[in-house]
């Protein structure tokens, strides 16, 4: 059971511009969302989270916005970077168990 | 700080064999965890420790797969025996609570032929 959804398999940008990375959930009780940046041979590394009682987070360059009415998160990427290029995964979690991973995004960042 | 270790990096076998992964998560984290990444795909949570007791392990496949944390601090993940399904990343994670940031290593990539 797909419980929490990137439908964009990758996402290319030009550096300096904004990279928006979509993730939807079907999963009513999740209340904290994640996301992870993975790069090649590596493990993931926790990048920015927002829980369910808040609808933004920020961080630097990195926002994640959270429509719980739609079941739907986004992370922003302002300005983008080439160093940015890695794979970025969307988690929830329930009662601070059984984190769900979407499949990923592979973003490229174009200099 | 170290990060959490894990061993072997890589890992080829046949199936119906036998093969074992080993991790050390970050000292102090009490909550450990193991999942399974296949190609293409997000990773999914095999089981989850809090010290050396299992909190979840719904989707572990207990006809092959088992795990252990005895002393609250490295674990080991064993498949027996392997099937051809079973090639994946496998990846470790500690946190220092249930909820908290978990922190992953490497991964182990296994190729089962």
């Amino acid at each position: 059971d797909q419980q929490v959804k990137q439908n964009s398999p990758s996402l290319s940008v030009q550096e300096g511009r904004i990279s928006i990375l979509n993730c939807d959930y079907t999963n009513s009780m999740f209340d904290y969302f994640l996301w992870y940046k993975k790069y090649p041979a590596e493990g993931p590394t926790f990048l920015i989270s927002i829980s369910s009682i808040k609808d933004k987070n920020e961080d630097g360059r990195f926002t994640v916005f959270l429509n719980k009415s739609a079941k739907h998160l986004s992370l922003h990427i302002v300005p983008s970077q080439p160093g940015d290029s890695a794979v970025y995964f969307c988690a929830a979690s329930a009662n601070n168990n059984d984190m769900r991973f979407g499949a990923g995004t592979r973003l490229t960042v174009k200099p | 700080e170290a990060g959490v270790a894990q061993s072997p990096r890589y890992k080829i076998i046949e199936k119906r064999q036998s093969v074992a992964f080993w991790c050390n998560p970050i000292s102090g984290h009490a909550t450990l965890y193991w999942y399974q990444q296949i190609l293409g795909q997000g990773p999914k949570l095999l089981i989850q420790f809090q010290n050396n007791g299992v909190v979840d392990d719904s989707q572990l496949p207990k006809d092959r797969f088992s795990a252990e944390r005895l002393k609250g601090v490295d674990s080991t993940l064993k498949i027996q025996p392997a099937k051809l399904e079973d090639s994946a990343v496998y990846l470790c994670a500690s946190s220092l609570a249930p909820g908290e940031t978990q922190y992953f290593g490497p991964g182990t990539r296994l190729l089962v032929l």
